[in-house]
């Protein structure tokens, strides 16, 4: 079945730093992915989608400069947060979309800490 | 995209059989009924998907009544391994966005 991957699973980052995570569909293209930050014990929050070939549209409240999203190829999309600090620790996680209505493919997500 | 709403947890005994019912009054003509499982610190899995009256697979089954203002997840049997949080969607193709309500938090009991 189709699967996408995330990288890193986990990462541990100094405050002001930037971080990088990579999202691929590992045997399917996906045109559109999407982003989402999940807090503890709470449901996930959509950030942005990002789409192969044009700018990643973001949800409200959702700096775009601090979250950037580059979807590189039709099977890659990245997730870079900059100047991280430690309110970004949270749990991200990517999907993308394939057949009809809202199948959802997640990836396994990105455990970040910033320290 | 139509606001769903779900009892915030459940509790229920291994062996036997679950349903969780998700409301979405405002469900439109387009829309699809998804319900996706997630474990801690994992990302969300697709369960099943319908339209409407019925759909089956091999761990669930979905009842969609013929006014579609909600659904039910049934689970036959539940084992351990099922305690998790069960988020139900209801969207269209092709929609660009993607909204998870607050979803049900099933425990299984030995």
């Amino acid at each position: 079945g189709a699967v996408v991957s995330q990288h890193p699973s986990r990462v541990i980052c100094k405050s002001g730093t930037s971080v990088k995570i990579e999202c691929r569909s590992l045997d399917f293209q996906a045109t559109t992915m999407f982003w989402y930050r999940q807090f503890p014990k709470q449901s996930l929050m959509l950030m942005a989608t990002s789409n192969e070939g044009s700018k990643a549209t973001y949800e409200q409240g959702v700096e775009k400069d601090k979250f950037l999203i580059n979807h590189a190829s039709l099977t890659l999309s990245t997730l870079t947060v900059t100047s991280a600090h430690p309110e970004d620790s949270s749990f991200y996680i990517c999907s993308a979309p394939r057949g009809q209505g809202w199948e959802q493919y997640f990836g396994p997500g990105t455990r970040l800490t910033v320290t | 995209l139509a606001k769903t709403t779900q009892p915030i947890s459940m509790d229920s005994y291994e062996g036997q059989e679950v349903n969780i019912t998700c409301s979405h009054n405002n469900i439109a003509t387009n829309d699809y009924i998804t319900w996706y499982q997630q474990f801690p610190s994992q990302g969300p899995r697709f369960i099943i998907q319908g339209y409407k009256t019925k759909v089956t697979n091999e761990v669930a089954s979905l009842f969609i009544p013929a006014d579609r203002k909600s659904s039910t997840l049934s689970l036959p049997r539940v084992s351990l391994s099922d305690t998790a949080v069960y988020y139900c969607l209801v969207g269209q193709t092709g929609a660009n966005n993607l909204f998870f309500g607050t979803g049900t938090r099933l425990t299984v009991i030995p």
